[in-house]
């Protein structure tokens, strides 16, 4: 099955910094990848995502990257700010409706 | 619209105790799924729906059961709680609609067995 492998798993940045994280996948067929962010006490919700006939996308300081040939994909939060802290989860699926998550990455954001 | 909703939001059992933790979706879903979420572990999945009265077991299905009687709701019920079922459930629905579609999650329910 799909295996998702997520990096780091605690990411801490300055306010004003950019953070970067990754993701690989090894299902080749995968061609979905949602990127979800959680508050604490809260479900994660969905944040960004892409599909595998696009290589990359924005929303307004996020955005995400594909690389199909390398099998991985990755998150990018500019101008980090407070509020941007929180758990952040890939996951990677493949025409089905059964997403396989990566483990998480806590993000902390220093004022 | 208030998405997915879980009852209860936290719960305290002793070994041995049974409960059930519903989750609502008012979105017309098709799909709906069970996870819990332990530290560093990610969201495993228990169990999912892809349909009324269908159900089908995910990655760590053991010690749990559910049900989807009706399409709004997904039941997950626990026969004889163990300490090794303290966590945190998710539940969550999705469209099946063409493609894959991203999960709506509701915001947890804390359950701690003593």
């Amino acid at each position: 099955g799909e295996n998702v492998e997520q990096h780091p798993s605690t990411l801490s940045v300055q306010e004003g910094d950019s953070a970067v994280i990754k993701c690989t996948y090894s299902d080749s067929a995968s061609n979905y990848f949602p990127w979800y962010k959680q508050e604490l006490g809260k479900g994660p919700q969905l944040i960004i995502d892409i599909r595998s006939n696009v290589g990359e996308k924005k929303d307004q300081r996020i955005a995400v990257t594909l690389n199909k040939t390398a099998k991985h994909f990755s998150l990018h939060i500019t101008e980090t700010q407070p509020e941007d802290s929180a758990v952040y989860f890939c996951a990677a699926s493949k025409g089905s409706y059964i997403p396989t998550f990566g483990r998480g990455t806590s993000l902390i954001v220093h004022p | 619209n208030a998405g997915v909703t879980q009852t209860p939001k936290f719960r305290v059992l002793k070994t041995g105790q049974s409960m059930t933790l519903l989750c609502a979706q008012d979105m017309n879903h098709e799909y709906m799924y069970w996870y819990r979420q332990d530290p560093g572990m990610g969201l495993r999945l228990i169990h999912y729906s892809v349909g009324e009265g269908t159900t089908a077991k995910g990655e760590v299905p053991d010690g749990y059961n559910v049900s989807r009687l009706k399409k709004q709701n997904f039941l997950l019920g626990l026969e004889s709680a163990a300490p090794s079922q303290t966590s945190v459930y998710f539940c969550a629905s999705s469209h099946s609609g063409r493609g894959n579609q991203p999960q709506h999650f509701g915001d947890g329910t804390r359950l701690s067995i003593l």
